[in-house]
């Protein structure tokens, strides 16, 4: 079993949709949590932390269930520009590990 | 800003060659890592480094080695080029456990 999941896309959608990503991990004693986008061919850049009230900025909100051991990332109104890949990081003290990605196109 | 600077974004190297990819970060970080990334395999981490001349295996450092000899310069090493090392190198840094990782755009190594 990967230590981190993520249900690898495509996910294909139409402007303006609801789209919700999860992501599975296998440590319980995982302490910190990120979602990244990664557009093709660039370096991954932070979206937003998550925390364990849940968290929200604007259309994207993070969400963390510490008992089922899952994050989740929710965008509404989705735009052309939110496609991308989008990475979830799990960390244990100096140890990160990434999820492989879920790929997002965003159509007109 | 933030700025984790990879000297080098596209290379060509033939096989047996010694390759060094440097990354310079200006934040006074004290983790800097060493990622490659190819499809369908994600992220994975080579070697990183928590302290000047500290450094641990990651999850694939085998062929690899690197240097840390200032704080803000973690460069990685392949001794002896191969084609499966045919890949795009990430260098990232951070404050330490638990803080935002930022990473450098990437090098794009082709080994023939």
């Amino acid at each position: 079993r990967k230590e981190v999941e993520q249900d690898p896309g495509p996910f294909n959608v139409p402007e303006g949709a609801t789209v919700a990503f999860n992501c599975t991990y296998s440590n319980s004693a995982s302490q910190s949590f990120f979602w990244y986008r990664q557009d093709c061919r660039k370096e991954p850049k932070l979206l937003m932390s998550v925390y364990s009230s849940g968290n929200e900025d604007g259309r994207f909100t993070a969400q963390l269930n510490r008992a089922s051991q899952y994050i989740s990332l929710l965008i509404r109104d989705s735009k052309l520009s939110d496609s991308a890949t989008y990475l979830c990081v799990v960390t244990l003290s100096d140890d990160m590990r990434f999820g492989a990605g879920t790929r997002l196109t965003v159509k007109p | 800003d933030v700025k984790v600077t990879q000297s080098s974004r596209y290379l060509v190297k033939r096989t047996g060659e010694k390759v060094f990819l440097e990354c310079v970060q200006d934040m006074d970080h004290e983790n800097m890592f060493w990622y490659r990334q190819d499809p369908g395999l994600g992220l994975r981490l080579i070697y990183f480094s928590y302290d000047v001349k500290m450094k641990e295996k990651g999850d694939i450092p085998e062929g690899y080695s690197v240097s840390r000899e200032k704080k803000e310069r973690f460069s990685l090493i392949l001794e002896s080029a191969s084609t499966n090392q045919t890949s795009m190198y990430l260098c990232a840094s951070s404050f330490g456990p638990g803080n935002t990782i930022y990473f450098g755009e990437g090098s794009w190594l082709t080994v023939v």
